[in-house]
């Protein structure tokens, strides 16, 4: 079966850097995709990966490996209104998205 | 308005109703979806829509019916629904249904649903 693993949910402090790690297995591979959700709202685009290394986007960052099904998001100077939940998405063979379950990220002062 | 709009935010109703949720996409895009979100689970894929025609429909079932009259406009007509089905309906639209960076999708901020 195809599967996405993201922690449940993680914890870190204002002003600092997290790293949010993705790691999948799926029939084929077309593309990463990482997503921010705050509470009630549509989830929004981050970054999108397709080849091995790091797309940074200001204070975002994706990082991709093939070989190792891994991905993973990082957030440096973190701000309050990082708090949100990053979804992680894998496009398959058959271009059908497949999803991770999440990861709720909890900033504190 | 800019962006995917849907509505109502906000649903409730008995099993024995039958509603309609509207989504519409103002970014010129040729594909549309339906996605259910349920607490702490993956996005769950409903339906898709290319140039309005249905190119998946991942065996959800039929109490759930969906309706694509044109590339700018989806529906998702309710009836006989279950309290399982308590969940944020999310519609989504890409410019592609397939391929590289371009089908990358774009959501609208849900409808959350409640079936007492």
């Amino acid at each position: 079966g195809q599967n996405i693993d993201q922690p449940t949910e993680m914890t870190a402090t204002e002003g600092a850097i997290v790293q949010i790690n993705c790691t999948y297995q799926t029939s084929g591979f077309n593309g990463l995709f990482w997503y921010q959700q705050h509470a009630g709202e549509a989830p929004t685009f981050l970054s999108y990966n397709v080849l091995d290394g790091l797309e940074e986007k200001g204070r975002f960052s994706s990082f991709l490996s093939r070989s190792k099904g891994y991905s993973y998001l990082l957030l440096k100077e973190l701000q309050m209104k990082d708090s949100a939940s990053y979804l992680c998405a894998v496009r398959d063979s058959n271009y059908q998205l497949i999803w991770g379950a999440g990861t709720k990220l909890i900033i504190k002062p | 308005e800019t962006g995917v709009t849907q509505t109502p935010r906000h649903l409730v109703m008995g099993m024995t109703n039958k509603k309609s949720l509207k989504c519409e996409q103002h970014l010129g895009h040729n594909a549309m979806y339906w996605y259910k979100q349920s607490a702490k689970k993956p996005l769950e894929l409903m339906f898709v829509y290319s140039l309005e025609e249905r190119v998946e429909n991942n065996s959800v079932p039929s109490r759930f019916s969906p309706e694509c009259p044109n590339s700018s406009h989806l529906f998702l007509h309710l009836h006989t629904l279950q309290p399982e089905d308590s969940a944020l309906y999310l519609c989504a639209s890409s410019q592609e249904p397939t391929g590289g960076r371009a089908d990358t999708q774009y959501f609208g901020p849900g409808t959350r649903l409640t079936v007492l």
